[in-house]
């Protein structure tokens, strides 16, 4: 079954505590994608890969770190930097460069803080 | 800066009826628009991409079309279903150099009444 796969569904953050999300994909992807979404708005950008051992910064990466060893793996973590964690964390990936680069995305984490 | 606006925010209609959500952008200079679904909680499942070079795509009972020059695209909805409920976001691709990366809109959420 071919797919991107997120965990895990929730997590609870407890004060200070890094924390990080796992997103997996078996679609032979070369772009990965980590976006957040806060209640009743669009997705912003957090951090993104287009080839293994390279990642760039999105629009809001403060507080947030990648990583790329593997073409199939992209974990975020989250950082006792981030002051605001609580959001639905999702992952995506694409062929990367070219048309059309539809991306394809997981299911999703929900983050909450305790 | 991209920036990426859809409008209404919240639609509610009864069942069979035609819609239209719009979705409108500031730089022309896109490589293509996106339209995706988002259910409650889950991740997003994409629609209908239209390429800049376009000016409409369909599948079933959706149409978008895309406007570059002004900037626009809409979402045609043809005799509504309960089952369409969700809600509806718009993505740009900008034209540069490298990256693939999207800008999202903040989403219309559609309720279909039966």
């Amino acid at each position: 079954d071919g797919g991107i796969t997120q965990s895990p569904k929730y997590l609870f953050r407890k004060e200070g505590q890094n924390v990080t999300l796992s997103c997996e994909q078996n679609l032979n992807h070369d772009a990965m994608y980590w976006y957040r979404q806060d209640p009743g708005q669009g997705l912003r950008l957090i951090y993104y890969s287009q080839i293994v051992n390279d990642f760039q910064k999105g629009d809001i990466a403060e507080g947030y770190s990648v990583s790329r060893e593997k073409k199939e793996s992209f974990p975020l973590t989250v950082t006792s930097a981030q002051k605001n964690p609580t959001a639905f964390y999702l992952c995506a990936s694409s062929t990367g460069q070219g048309q059309p680069n539809i991306q394809y995305f997981g299911a999703g984490t929900r983050l909450s803080v305790l | 800066k991209q920036e990426v606006t859809q409008i209404p925010a919240a639609l509610s209609v009864p069942e069979g009826e035609n819609l239209v959500l719009n979705c409108s952008f500031t730089d022309s200079a896109i490589y293509n628009l996106q339209w995706f679904r988002q259910d409650p909680g889950k991740g997003l499942t994409s629609l209908l991409l239209i390429q800049s070079s376009q000016r409409e795509q369909t599948s079933g009972r959706l149409n978008a079309s895309l406007d570059k020059s002004s900037g626009r695209s809409t979402l045609y909805i043809a005799a509504s279903q309960p089952g369409d409920s969700a809600t509806y976001l718009c993505a740009v691709r900008p034209r540069e150099t490298s990256g693939s990366r999207l800008t999202f809109g903040e989403g219309t959420q559609l309720t279909v009444n039966p």
